[in-house]
């Protein structure tokens, strides 16, 4: 099955800093999504972005598919980003989870 | 406002005791779908509906079932939790799944929040 690997696995910053977050995956898919978990454990939908770029507010993503990568950024970073970031591909009928990057904020 | 249900949010059950979470949605969603999370890991898929069809994976255990008695409503149960079912369970609607063509965002509940004692 498809793999999934995000970097870095922990990320600390000081709020006002900006941050890339990348997901590589094994094989084409057609499905890719990023998700916040906050520390409440509600996960958010960020993007749904299978290709190309896409933006909202302080973050924007792209996706490389034909390279098998993606990237999160987000700029400007805020205590209220904390938690962590998971990127999920779609395998035919199911989306995989990568391993997600927990994210620290401090003021 | 549309969203995804889940109740209760906390559940405390005993080693053996069959246990049951549930999940409603108003977005009129046809696919549903359950998936586990333990602590520090990703969310692992248990099954989902699309409508009434439902779709297990092959490495979800028996002591899980699930059932979805109309659109909005889908309950996972638990026959006989044991100490490693503890765990977040979390439920997830999309419009479209992925064998319909339509390649659709995944929205999630708040989670349940599973112990067993």
């Amino acid at each position: 099955g498809i793999q999934v690997e995000q970097s870095p696995p922990d990320l600390i910053l000081q709020e006002g800093a900006n941050s890339t977050l990348r997901c590589n995956f094994s094989d084409s898919v057609n499905n890719l999504q990023w998700f916040h978990q906050n520390p409440w454990g509600q996960l958010i939908n960020l993007f749904y972005i299978p290709s190309g770029t896409k933006q909202n507010g302080r973050l924007s993503a792209t996706t490389v598919a034909t390279e098998r990568y993606s990237l999160l950024y987000i700029s400007s970073s805020q205590t209220t980003d904390s938690g962590v970031y998971f990127c999920a591909v779609g395998d035919t009928d199911k989306l995989i989870f990568g391993t997600g990057t927990r994210l620290q904020v401090f003021p | 406002d549309a969203m995804v249900i889940q109740n209760p949010r906390y559940q405390v059950t005993q080693f053996g005791k069959p246990v049951t979470l549930s999940c409603s949605q108003t977005l009129n969603h046809n696919v549903m779908y359950w998936y586990q999370q333990k602590s520090s890991q990703a969310p692992k898929l248990l099954f989902h509906y699309y409508d009434k069809d439902f779709n297990n994976e092959a490495d979800t255990p028996d002591n899980f079932q699930s059932r979805r008695p109309n659109t909005s409503f889908c309950f996972l149960d638990i026959r006989s939790p044991g100490l490693g079912d503890a765990a977040m369970y979390l439920c997830a609607t999309s419009r479209g799944g992925f064998g319909s063509g339509i390649q659709e965002t995944q929205y999630f509940g708040p989670g349940t929040r599973l112990l067993v004692l």
